[in-house]
This record gives structure tokens, sequence and C-alpha cells, in this order.
């Protein structure tokens, strides 16, 4: 049973335009959220977070956006850019020592 | 950076040997979490550790056994490969989660291929 969800697996979008991605979850314990970000032969790099005690984070062109009340949140990313085309996972934690859970992945390709 | 490293990069190796897979860390964390990366399957974890001699299991745990004799190492076996185990394998860190932090750290992955 899938806790995180990323239902879109690609998401396609031009350059400059905003990028949207999106992750649903079902544990209602959850509350801490993550966003990673993954180019080919590397390891996840950490993105960006929210705490459930916020409904937004931002950090220069990348920004989250929780609701709680849909047990939903996305990542905003403007402007797009080439360079931002990877393999974004969502991840989600009740907080404390419990290990992350990630959803699958949506692979954004950004055209120049 | 984080630092954390993982040998070897890339292995192959034949059903029914067994395979050992170091991760290391310099940034002396208690946490460090072992996951495999499939395509269709994101990231799940296999086994993680809390602390010296202290592990316990993940999502995917069955196949594989881990050992943490020293805080900087964390050593993923497979005692017996299958080519089911063939996969990515991304080793993490997580600073103390007491001070507010619940990021995960990886390390740059071991592409493991058993035929």
């Amino acid at each position: 049973d899938q806790q995180v969800k990323q239902n879109s697996p690609s998401l396609s979008v031009q350059e400059g335009r905003i990028s949207i991605l999106n992750c649903d979850y079902t544990n209602s314990m959850f509350d801490y959220f993550l966003w990673y970000k993954k180019y080919p032969a590397e390891g996840p790099t950490f993105l960006i977070s929210i705490s459930s005690i916020k409904d937004k984070n931002e950090d220069g062109r990348f920004t989250v956006f929780l609701n709680k009340s849909a047990k939903h949140l996305s990542l905003h990313i403007v402007p797009s850019q080439p360079g931002d085309s990877a393999v974004y996972f969502c991840a989600a934690t009740p907080s404390g020592n419990t290990p992350l859970v990630f959803g699958k992945g949506t692979r954004l390709s950004v055209i120049a | 950076d984080a630092g954390i490293t993982q040998s070897p990069r890339h292995k192959v190796t034949e059903t029914g040997t067994p395979v050992t897979l170091r991760c290391h860390q310099t940034e002396n964390h208690r946490y460090m979490y072992w996951y495999r990366q499939d395509p269709g399957h994101g990231l799940r974890l296999i086994h993680y550790s809390y602390g010296v001699k202290d592990t316990d299991k993940g999502e995917v745990s069955d196949g594989y056994s881990v050992s943490r004799s020293k805080t900087e190492d964390f050593l993923l076996t497979l005692e017996s490969a299958t080519s089911s185990q063939t996969s990515v394998y991304f080793c993490a860190i997580r600073p103390p989660p007491e001070r507010g932090h619940n990021e995960q750290f990886f390390g740059p992955g071991t592409r493991l291929t058993v035929l």
C-alpha cells in the first residue's frame, strides 16, 4: 500500500514556464515533507522541505505548497530551466526517528 | 556536500555469489540507510541503522543483511545474489532528528548487475 503517491510518471514543460509536480499521501501521521531531485547516475539531492505547521515554503525558484486537509503537496518551479530536467521524488515522515517514505518519482523534462 | 561515499560504484556478479556493498561517511551521524532504486518503484528502504550495532528492517529487507561495527561504515550484504537484486543501491545519512533535521543526504550509488 503506497503511502506516498506521485501519480504522474512524467511531465514536459517549456523553458520559462511553470512546472508543477504533485504528490499525495495517505498517512495522517506524516508531518514533514521533502522533495528530492535526481539526475542520471547520481544520488538524489535534497531540494526543499516543509513542515506540517506551514502551508508554503519558498526557496528561490522552488516553492512547496502543503494542503493538509487534502493530504496533498505540490512543488512549483518558476521559471523552469533545462537544467531542471531530472526525476523528482516526494518524501514524507512522521518526524523523529522514523525513516522517510518516498514516492515513485516524476520525470520532468524542460524543453528549450 | 555531505561526506558520503559508496564502494564499489559498479559491480557485475553471478547468481548465487555473495556481495557486500560499503557505505562510508565522514559526518559522524548516527542514522544511515540503504535503499534500492528500480524503474516504477522509486526509492525503497532495505535496512537502516540508528547507531553502532543497532539496525532495523525496511520495506524490502528479504535477501539482505547489514552490519554496522563503526559509526562511519554501514555494510549491505547479499548472501546469495539473485537476478531480482539487480538494481541501483543508494546509501543515505541523516543529521540528528532531535535538532529538527529530517533531511537525508545520499551517496552516489552502486549499480549492481546479477547475471
